[in-house]
């Protein structure tokens, strides 16, 4: 059961803000919202997490909704290397032994067109 | 250099024939993690580790074993592999997570199984 909704595809222009977008209605107080990306078929890699305030680092920002319901991955200054797909992942408690785990959707595709 | 190895990163294989692919970090973390990834989708946890010895089944544990004699090693072994089985596998690890918050997963490079 997905927790998080994502674009399926979106496309930005090198040098400018990408701005990627993730609902998770359903997301509990205590969930964290964590951002990770795919270069083709490479491991995943960490980007940014986040709880109830915005978050920065080197790689982006992480901006979450007062109500948390829905939250919005920055790159700044999108390059060609930032060509990914782009996860947008919750922690919850399984139902059957009540264990977290890290629920990953399908994803964004992020294409960076020169 | 932090990181996690996997071997091998290709097989193909029969039906039948047992395998063991094999993971190794080298950043002294508690936490293991397997997942298979299949066209179009994300990532599913197919077995976990919390530390030496403890093991846990993730979504998808069917057809798959998983040991954790050391910290550092993670092997996932398919006694009987099957055509559905065939998938891109990852192995992570990291801190041990706490509750709801876990820490920053570091993922290997993949092993892409194929079995005919």
């Amino acid at each position: 059961d997905a927790k998080t909704t994502q674009p399926t595809s979106m496309d930005c222009a090198e040098g400018r803000a990408a701005n990627l977008p993730c609902n998770h209605s359903t997301i509990s107080g205590n969930e964290y919202v964590y951002w990770y990306r795919q270069i083709h078929s490479q491991g995943p890699q960490y980007i940014i997490h986040g709880l109830k305030n915005n978050e920065t680092n080197e790689m982006a920002s992480l901006i979450i909704t007062e109500d948390r319901k829905s939250s919005t991955l920055i790159l700044p200054h999108a390059t060609l290397r930032d060509t990914a797909v782009y996860y947008c992942i919750v922690r919850v408690r399984r139902e059957m032994d009540s264990n977290y785990q890290l629920i990953w959707g399908a994803g964004t595709k992020l294409i960076i067109k020169p | 250099e932090a990181q996690v190895t996997q071997n091998p990163r290709y097989l193909i294989t029969v039906t039948g024939k047992k395998l063991t692919v094999t993971c190794s970090q080298n950043m002294n973390h508690e936490y293991m993690s397997w997942y298979r990834q299949d066209p179009g989708l994300g990532l599913r946890q197919i077995y976990y580790s919390m530390n030496v010895e403890v093991t846990d089944k993730g979504d998808v544990p069917e057809g798959y074993k998983v040991s954790r004699k050391e910290k550092r090693n993670f092997p996932l072994i398919l006694e009987s592999p099957s055509p559905n089985q065939t998938s891109l596998y990852f192995c992570a690890s990291s801190r041990i997570p706490s509750g709801s918050f876990s820490y920053e997963q570091y993922f290997g490079p993949g092993t892409r199984l194929t079995v005919t």
